[in-house]
């Protein structure tokens, strides 16, 4: 059975710190990967996915993610975030027609 | 703005009773999703619609329902609320047809509360 495991849950930095959130998931076929996020009180939006190709994915918003197929890891990063990229983040696995959402990760940035 | 509509936004209601979430899919996608996102289970997959066909099940339980309309529209029907039916509920849309590599759009949710 397919399932993503996100083991950051609260992750609390300054602004202008690097970010990186971790993602693994489990699935045994081609798989098509996204990390959505949800601003306090908004609904999800994409930040970026990776069907296929290059495994450095850049996304909106300075984001980006990089898949390595042998670790079964799909982690977002962030070079310096702002006080505005506080939110929730979901990363998710689709194997089929269905997605797979992780628990979340809650980033708090602090000024 | 994802140009998925969902109404109500809120809507609280008392335990045993029955209520009609209804979802708006972006101009021209076929396919509709609902998700059920909670505190103690996250977000959960919970039934999908392409182009009026059930297409795949997730952890729906016997007492929701749900159906795609002739003009793609769909309706979550959630009966015999119990207080864990609590959630919010996210419904998102897709051009469905590619399935798994589709981005999925999703509405701004609608906040069930059944006290």
């Amino acid at each position: 059975a397919q399932s993503v495991s996100q083991h950051n849950h609260h992750v609390i930095l300054s602004e202008a710190a690097s970010l990186e959130l971790g993602c693994n998931y489990s699935y045994g076929g081609t798989v098509n990967l996204f990390w959505y996020v949800q601003y306090p009180g908004q609904h999800l939006q994409l930040l970026l996915k990776y069907f296929s190709g290059d495994p450095l994915v850049k996304g909106i918003k300075g984001f980006e993610a990089e898949f390595i197929k042998s670790k079964f890891s799909f982690n977002l990063r962030k070079p310096s975030v702002q006080w505005s990229d506080t939110a929730e983040y979901f990363c998710a696995v689709n194997g089929g027609d269905k997605l797979i959402f992780g628990t979340g990760t809650r980033l708090q940035v602090f000024p | 703005d994802s140009g998925v509509t969902q109404t109500p936004k809120h809507l609280i209601t008392a335990t045993g009773q029955r209520v009609t979430l209804r979802c708006s899919p972006r101009s021209g996608d076929l396919s509709v999703y609902w998700y059920q996102q909670s505190l103690d289970q996250g977000l959960q997959f919970l039934i999908q619609y392409y182009n009026g066909e059930e297409r795949a099940k997730g952890n729906i339980l016997e007492r929701f329902s749900a159906q795609q309309f002739p003009d793609l529209h769909s309706e979550l029907n959630l009966s015999s609320l119990e207080l864990g039916d609590s959630a919010l509920y996210f419904c998102a849309s897709s051009p469905g047809r590619t399935s798994g590599r589709e981005t999925q759009y999703f509405g701004p949710g609608t906040r069930l509360l059944v006290l």
